[in-house]
């Protein structure tokens, strides 16, 4: 139990539509970061929030975007999905300034995109 | 986008065997950490290095740093039935807050 939570833990959707993706932080970490993690693969960073703004991103569109409340909790948006939008959305919470090994994974959103 | 590269894709070993899995990547990584993901979860660190050549132990789990900075593996001993799962190495190439980098994981069986 990582203390970090996500919802909803599977949700369907068709191609097209827009999706939110839900994530609380752990107590004291003020620091989220978002991966995608398709069938089969590693997960892929999409970005970090920290004080509320995006603090590095990595290859994905714009239509993936993200916010961060002032309780640190975050959404991962994203629009006009596409089938291979489908993936475990996987939310990490950290402390500003600690290293890899500070990092808490939550059990994900299983998107599913037809 | 880039990943570390593991392999093979899937490795079945019988309990109380030992196993290794290692890690390339074609650049320079900082840091190195191993995670297992299990079924419906997110991943778990199993072990952090921070120190080319670092070798470092968790139970029956240890994992080198490699000299270059280029690979790491890991060894897991006297394997146990709660040893399945998938096995993802990640590396963290800038500071503290940097993204990780994984590979596509090895996943291990385990046979009774």
């Amino acid at each position: 139990e990582t203390g970090v939570t996500q919802s909803p833990t599977h949700l369907i959707k068709t191609r097209g539509q827009q999706v939110t993706l839900r994530c609380s932080s752990q107590s004291g970490h003020n620091t989220v970061s978002w991966y995608q993690q398709a069938l089969g693969q590693g997960p892929q960073f999409i970005f970090q929030y920290y004080r509320e703004e995006e603090n590095g991103r990595g290859n994905f569109p714009p239509r993936f975007s993200g916010l961060q409340f002032p309780n640190y909790s975050s959404e991962l948006n994203v629009n006009a999905l596409e089938l291979d939008d489908s993936a475990l959305y996987l939310c990490a919470s950290s402390l500003s300034g600690a290293r890899g090994e500070k990092l808490f994974f939550g059990s994900g959103t299983q998107l599913s995109v037809l | 986008g880039q990943q570390l590269n593991q392999s093979p894709q899937s490795m079945f070993i019988q309990e109380g065997e030992d196993v290794s899995m290692n890690c390339t990547s074609s650049s320079i990584f900082n840091t190195w950490l191993w995670y297992k993901q299990d079924p419906g979860e997110g991943p778990v660190l199993l072990i952090a290095l921070y120190k080319a050549g670092e070798l470092t132990s968790n139970g029956r789990l240890t994992a080198q740093f490699g000299i270059t900075r280029k690979d790491s593996f890991l060894n897991i001993s006297a394997s146990i039935p709660s040893d399945v799962g998938i096995y993802f190495c990640a590396g963290q190439k800038g500071g503290a807050n940097s993204k990780l980098t994984f590979g596509k994981g090895i996943t291990l069986s385990v046979r009774p």
